[in-house]
């Protein structure tokens, strides 16, 4: 079985600062994907990376794959209230394997 | 388009009631697939369709059963409600099989089995 650790699990910061929230696995990922999920919503994509090395950015937040494609990273710079919420990684393994492993997220508080 | 709608939103059963809930897309995905999500314990994989017809068990599927007659719906019933399965469901969908593929989550329907 796959798993992926986040961490940290919760985290509350002020408007304007920075943050990193880690996923490790002991396993090779082919892909990982990230979402957010909002309170009483289901998760919504932000990014897949799916290249070991692969840095991808959205606006304020910074994705990146590991080399060895067994974690991933997300930055958020100058965080904003609107980027609270639940961040999941997600991971499938090779070829077809349609079967996605969560792990068990970061909640994120931003407050103004 | 609505993309995944899933109902009811809420729900409370009594243990040993049976129930379905229900999940519909109208993206023309093939791929369909129900997750629990339960405090501390991320998504899990209920089970999930890679098209009508077909169906195979994920990670946790004790409990439940599903069937796929159509593209567009995938109904998740509960045979015989415990307690353990209180928890919010969520319906998902993608445009292809393999991790590459973006998932559609519905909104989610809150259980309790009281």
């Amino acid at each position: 079985t796959q798993l992926l650790e986040q961490s940290p699990q919760f985290l509350s910061i002020q408007e304007g600062e920075n943050l990193t929230v880690y996923c490790n696995s002991s396993s090779v990922f082919s892909s990982l994907q990230w979402y957010r999920q909002e309170p009483g919503e289901g998760p919504v994509l932000l990014v897949t990376v799916v290249t070991g090395g692969e840095v991808k950015k959205l606006k304020r937040l910074t994705f990146q794959f590991g080399d060895a494609r067994k974690d991933s990273s997300l930055h958020i710079t100058a965080a904003q209230p609107g980027d609270t919420g639940l961040y999941l990684c997600a991971g499938g393994g090779g070829g077809s394997n349609y079967k996605l492993t969560f792990g068990k997220g970061t909640l994120l508080t931003v407050n103004p | 388009n609505a993309g995944v709608t899933q109902t009811p939103k809420f729900q409370v059963l009594k243990t040993g009631q049976s129930m379905t809930l229900q999940c519909a897309q109208d993206m023309n995905h093939e791929y369909m697939s129900w997750y629990r999500q339960d405090p501390g314990m991320g998504l899990r994989l209920i089970h999930y369709s890679v098209g009508a017809g077909i169906t195979d068990q994920g990670e946790v599927p004790n409990g439940y059963n599903v069937s796929r007659s159509t593209t567009e719906d995938f109904p998740l019933r509960l045979l015989s409600a415990a307690p353990s399965q209180t928890s919010v469901y969520f319906c998902a969908s993608s445009r292809g099989g393999g991790p590459h593929n973006e998932q559609f989550f519905g909104p989610g329907t809150r259980l309790t089995v009281l």
